[in-house]
């Protein structure tokens, strides 16, 4: 069964300061990734996602995430924070393309303060 | 705009009482999402439906309900057997060649 580990349920990083959120995964195929962000009050949005093809991969807003098998491990990083930055952060995890009658498990996720 | 609208955005429920959350699509998606909400316990997932007319239990459907009489609409029913249904609501939806979630907004329900 597929699972996600976001480690750190909250985040606190100084503005311009390097943003490292983290997630391992648990797949007995090879996974498709995600991560998303929430704002308050508001629904999900995808930031980027790892369908098996570039390991690195860029996405919305300067953050990117690489892919590391041996890890299991996609974290999400951004060089230098800003204060829009601030929000919920999930990292999901399936194991089919299109997760038809697969479900997308999600983390639990990691709530990022942004210090001016 | 294209896009994904729960109704209502805040709702109330009484003791023994059933509601229903909205979630309409213009997107043209297939497949619809109900997640549930929790503070420190992510999204996880209480009903699906790939099409019409079709739907499927997720992880904790018990004490809710839904129906996919049309493409367009997902409605959620919170029943009186779900017996801690303080929680925030998302609807989602995608296309079958996609792997991208589309949210809506939210419904906040509370109990009174």
């Amino acid at each position: 069964a597929q699972s996600v580990t976001q480690l750190g349920s909250h985040v606190s990083v100084s503005e311009g300061a390097l943003v490292l959120l983290r997630c391992n995964y648990s797949s007995s195929v090879p996974p498709y990734l995600f991560w998303y962000v929430q704002y308050p009050n508001q629904g999900l949005q995808l930031l980027l996602k790892y369908t098996s093809a570039a390991t690195l991969v860029k996405g919305i807003n300067g953050f990117e995430a690489e892919f590391k098998k041996s890890e299991t491990s996609f974290h999400l990083t951004k060089p230098s924070a800003h204060m829009s930055d601030a929000a919920e952060y999930f990292c999901a995890v399936s194991e089919s393309k299109n997760f038809g009658n697969e479900k997308l498990t999600f983390g639990t996720g990691t709530r990022l303060t942004i210090i001016p | 705009d294209g896009g994904i609208t729960q109704s209502p955005k805040y709702l109330f429920r009484k003791e023994g009482q059933n509601v229903t959350l909205s979630c309409e699509q213009n997107l043209n998606h297939d497949a619809m999402y109900w997640y549930r909400q929790d503070p420190g316990q992510g999204l996880r997932l209480i009903y699906y439906s790939q099409i019409v007319n079709d739907f499927q239990k997720g992880d904790i459907a018990e004490g809710y309900s839904v129906s996919r009489e049309k493409k367009e609409s997902f409605p959620l029913t919170v029943t009186s057997a779900q017996k801690n249904p303080t929680a925030f609501y998302l609807c989602a939806s995608k296309t079958d060649t996609d792997e991208k979630l589309f949210f809506g907004s939210g419904t906040q329900l509370s109990v009174l």
